[in-house]
């Protein structure tokens, strides 16, 4: 069975902090990670992530795999208000067309 | 304007009650699933279909039942047999090629039942 795991649960800071969001996986036949930012609704889409190594990039926030270690990181710098959400993780496998979730890491930045 | 659409927002229905919550895109895509999402945790799968008049158990569908007798169609039945069905409902869709493991969720339904 997929497992995804993510730490912290939660996190508080202030804006201008730069945080690091985990995320460690179990998977069969790993072939995507995906990381999303949901607010008060739907989850939004952030990253796809399927080599090592390779940092995305948008703006203020990156993340990156390592395959080797089973797990990716969100980096989020000089943090927002605007960034207080839930940040869920998500790995796909080759088997099927399911997506694996984490539990999510609520994160709030105070002003 | 493209989308997937979640309807109602907010739904309460008494115990005991079977309830149907929608789910309709307009994507085009042919994959569709079903999340339930309880407070501070993520998402868990309960059911997904790849294609019209088909469709699979996703990690928690007990008490539940579908339907995919349109592509753009997805409803969801919460049946008076899931035992704690209080929760907040996701849709989402994706299409089956190009960037594919990128699903689209919809709106949600909040689902209160006392």
């Amino acid at each position: 069975e997929d497992k995804v795991v993510q730490s912290p649960l939660s996190l508080v800071v202030h804006e201008g902090d730069t945080v690091t969001l985990n995320c460690s996986y179990e998977v069969t036949n790993f072939r995507s990670l995906l990381w999303y930012k949901q607010e008060k609704k739907a989850p939004t889409f952030l990253f796809m992530l399927t080599s090592s190594g390779i940092e995305k990039k948008s703006g203020r926030l990156s993340s990156i795999l390592d395959k080797k270690e089973l797990f990716s990181i969100l980096n989020i710098t000089a943090t927002q208000t605007g960034d207080s959400a839930v940040y869920l993780c998500a790995v796909n496998n080759n088997a099927g067309n399911m997506l694996t979730f984490g539990g999510g890491t609520r994160l709030m930045v105070k002003p | 304007d493209g989308g997937i659409t979640q309807s109602p927002k907010y739904l309460f229905r008494k115990e005991g009650q079977n309830v149907t919550l929608s789910c309709e895109q307009n994507l085009n895509h042919d994959a569709m699933y079903w999340y339930r999402q309880d407070p501070g945790q993520g998402l868990r799968l309960i059911y997904y279909s790849q294609i019209v008049n088909d469709f699979q158990k996703g990690d928690i569908a007990e008490g539940y039942s579908v339907s995919r007798e349109k592509k753009e169609s997805f409803p969801l039945t919460v049946t008076s047999a899931q035992k704690n069905p209080t929760a907040f409902y996701l849709c989402a869709s994706r299409p089956t090629s190009g960037r594919e493991y990128e699903q689209y969720f919809g709106p949600g339904t909040r689902l209160t039942v006392t």
